[in-house]
């Protein structure tokens, strides 16, 4: 099975930083990656898909890029709003897979 | 809009089996489009798929757990369940129903609300 691992596992910015989280596929996945937000208490929440494409409603300070193992999700600047656990998916093939999460709190 | 609302047990046995439903509203569940997935998140861990459904009965398992878990669908009563048998306090989680579109290999959205359940004697 393809693993994704996430790195850093947690991190600790400023409000108004640029902040950037990877997430790294044992195999390429092309761009079948997803972004999700989950706030303490909260359901995850869709971000980005296919790597780059931000869901509708989503703030513009987020993005994605990345294609085959290599993917990363950047908040442009950091709100307090943004404070969560940021996950990656993987949705090329069976199983679908999640990355462990980055936590993001605010200095 | 598309909701998705899980119920069950909010405590199961060990070895005996955890049985949840999830309500699809707000749109149809026999949608030749949408899939239906199952995914589990251990209390301050990340998350697991579980496995998704077809409205036409076709099921996808994450290989960790088939031996375990059996997904079906009602289209009558717009609800699709998961089985997951002989159950441990591994399998204690918050449970979330939840859909995806076009293929079963796809993201997630929209998500239930969750459900905890309990694994405990």
């Amino acid at each position: 099975d393809i693993q994704m691992t996430q790195s850093p596992s947690s991190l600790s910015a400023s409000v108004g930083d640029r902040i950037t989280i990877s997430c790294r596929a044992s195999q390429g996945i092309s761009n079948f990656l997803a972004w999700y937000q989950q706030k303490p208490g909260r359901v995850p929440k869709l971000l980005i898909y296919a790597a780059s494409t931000l869901q509708s409603g989503v703030p513009s300070r987020f993005s994605g890029s990345g294609s085959g193992t290599d993917f990363t999700l950047t908040i442009s600047t950091l709100q307090p709003e943004d404070v969560a656990t940021y996950y990656c998916q993987k949705y090329n093939s069976a199983p679908l897979t999640f990355g462990l999460g980055t936590k993001v709190e605010i200095k | 809009q598309l909701q998705l609302q899980e119920s069950g047990p909010g405590l199961v046995k060990p070895s005996e089996t955890l049985s949840l439903t999830c309500t699809v509203s707000g749109g149809s569940i026999s949608s030749s489009s949408h899939f239906w997935g199952w995914i589990r998140q251990p209390p301050g861990m990340a998350l697991e798929w579980i496995g998704s459904i077809h409205y036409s009965g076709s099921t996808y398992y994450n290989p960790s757990l088939r031996s375990r878990v059996t997904i079906s669908v009602d289209t009558s009563k717009s609800q699709f369940s998961v089985k997951l048998t002989y159950v441990t306090a591994a399998d204690t989680a918050v449970y979330y129903c939840a859909g995806s579109r076009w293929s079963p290999w796809n993201w997630f959205d929209p998500w239930g609300q969750g459900t905890l359940v309990t694994v405990s004697s």
